[in-house]
């Protein structure tokens, strides 16, 4: 069974970055697919924020490129989520998931708070 | 980017009934769509994909359709564990985008 599961600090502050790790079991991330960082915001609103492919190659949302890096120890069976310069509008639950185009595999999300 | 419109907001309906939840791609996303469910407090579940495919699990009560713009899910006869938050998503263009979200309740 798939299986992906979120993990990091729950509350950042203010100016500093937001490093979340995704372990995966069940699959192996070089074997296929890529590899998604999605966050709902309070109020609902989804947004992809980038993946990391079986290959290594990234993409990002735009929205966020200045700021986003995702990378992968291929050892761990883990990607990784770091996002700087974090602000209050990065208040957010995070999740990780398996991407064909469509989500189908997804962690239980972590809850991060952005505050002083 | 492409914008997704989904309508209603929020929606009451009985149990039995059949349930609509409407989404429009502000382009052609040629039925590069999933349909997800989430329950509070749960991750999103994928539910429908490529506009009318069934994700494997799903109950058959669930069902997709639409093309160019415009797609829709359909809940037949409803059931109490169907209460949930309903989400579309394209996957046509990057970066993929999300619909606002139907939370559907019981009346």
């Amino acid at each position: 069974e798939i299986q992906l599961q979120e993990s990091g600090p729950g509350l950042v502050k203010p100016s500093q970055s937001l490093s979340l790790t995704c372990s995966v079991t069940g699959y192996t991330i070089t074997s296929g697919y890529d590899w998604s960082w999605i966050r709902k915001f309070p109020g609902n609103k989804m947004e992809w924020m980038g993946y990391i492919s079986y290959s290594g190659s990234t993409n990002y949302n735009p929205s966020l490129k200045s700021r986003i890096s995702i990378t992968r120890d291929t050892s761990k069976n883990q990607f990784f989520l770091q996002l700087n310069s974090v602000t209050t509008e990065d208040t957010a639950t995070y999740y990780c998931a398996r991407d064909g185009g469509r989500f189908d595999y997804w962690g239980q999300g972590v809850m991060v708070t952005v505050s002083s | 980017d492409i914008r997704m419109t989904q309508s209603p907001a929020s929606l009451s309906a009985s149990l039995g009934e059949t349930v609509n939840i409407e989404c429009l791609a502000s382009e052609d996303i040629y039925s590069d769509l999933a349909w997800y469910q989430q329950k509070p407090g749960k991750s999103p579940q994928l539910l429908i994909y490529n506009a009318n495919s069934l994700q494997n699990g799903v109950p058959s009560r669930f069902s997709g359709s639409g093309s160019g713009t415009q797609y829709s899910l359909k809940i037949n006869s409803l059931q109490s564990e169907d209460v949930a938050t309903y989400f579309c998503q394209q996957y046509n263009n990057y970066p993929y985008t999300f619909g606002a979200g139907t939370k559907l309740e019981l009346k």
